[in-house]
């Protein structure tokens, strides 16, 4: 079975600084792993997605995560944090070879406080 | 390019009322349909999916039900709703292989 942890689940961080969102996966398969965001009463938006190819991601807003299948994880990050960062953040895990349906494993997520 | 509508936005219903939630793709056919609820505070369940017309796959036993009258229209139903039927509700669409889902704006439900 997929599982998804989010390590923290609410990072703070200054404008201007690095962001670091911790995720690791367990899967049974070569999964595919997205990072979306979430603000206030909004629907989810991608940020970047792996699938098989190139093991550093980059997204948009400056986002990028680096696959490592050796450690199980998919951490986030993104040089210089921006208040518009300021949202929560959600590690997916996806294994279309097992999950009927392609269904999605969600972590819990990551909200992101940027203080000016 | 590929877009997905839900609405309402904002819903406040009375206990016990009947439900009605609406999502539409445009753009791609036979998309695989999702349903979700995001509770206070809390990830996001799926309630329901759908691969094809009148193929619905139930994840939760609960109050609420789907439908997929057309290839790219979702529809979430209750006949009465419960004061646990609050939530934040996502409509999102996928195609087959590992590719990621696409997330409607969202529709908050409040019951009273």
């Amino acid at each position: 079975a997929q599982s998804v942890t989010q390590l923290d689940s609410h990072v703070s961080v200054s404008e201007g600084t690095p962001v670091l969102l911790r995720c690791n996966y367990s899967s049974s398969y070569s999964p595919s792993l997205f990072w979306y965001v979430q603000h206030p009463n909004k629907g989810l938006q991608l940020l970047l997605k792996y699938t098989s190819a190139a093991t550093l991601v980059k997204g948009i807003n400056g986002f990028e995560a680096e696959f490592k299948k050796s450690e199980t994880s998919f951490h986030l990050t993104k040089p210089s944090a921006h208040m518009s960062d300021a949202a929560e953040y959600f590690c997916v895990v996806s294994d279309p070879y097992k999950a009927a349906g392609n269904k999605l494993t969600f972590g819990g997520g990551t909200r992101v406080l940027v203080k000016p | 390019s590929q877009t997905i509508h839900q609405w309402p936005a904002t819903l406040v219903q009375p206990v016990g009322s009947p439900l009605s939630l609406e999502c539409t793709v445009e753009g791609t056919s036979n998309p695989n349909l999702y349903w979700y609820r995001q509770a206070a505070g809390r990830g996001l369940q799926l309630l329901f999916y759908s691969v094809g017309i009148g193929q619905i796959s139930s994840e939760v036993p609960q109050n609420l039900s789907a439908s997929r009258p057309q290839d790219r229209q979702f529809i979430l139903s209750s006949k009465k709703l419960l004061l646990s039927d609050s939530g934040f509700y996502l409509c999102a669409w996928g195609s087959v292989g590992n590719q990621p889902q696409h997330f409607g704006d969202g529709t908050r439900l409040s019951i009273l």
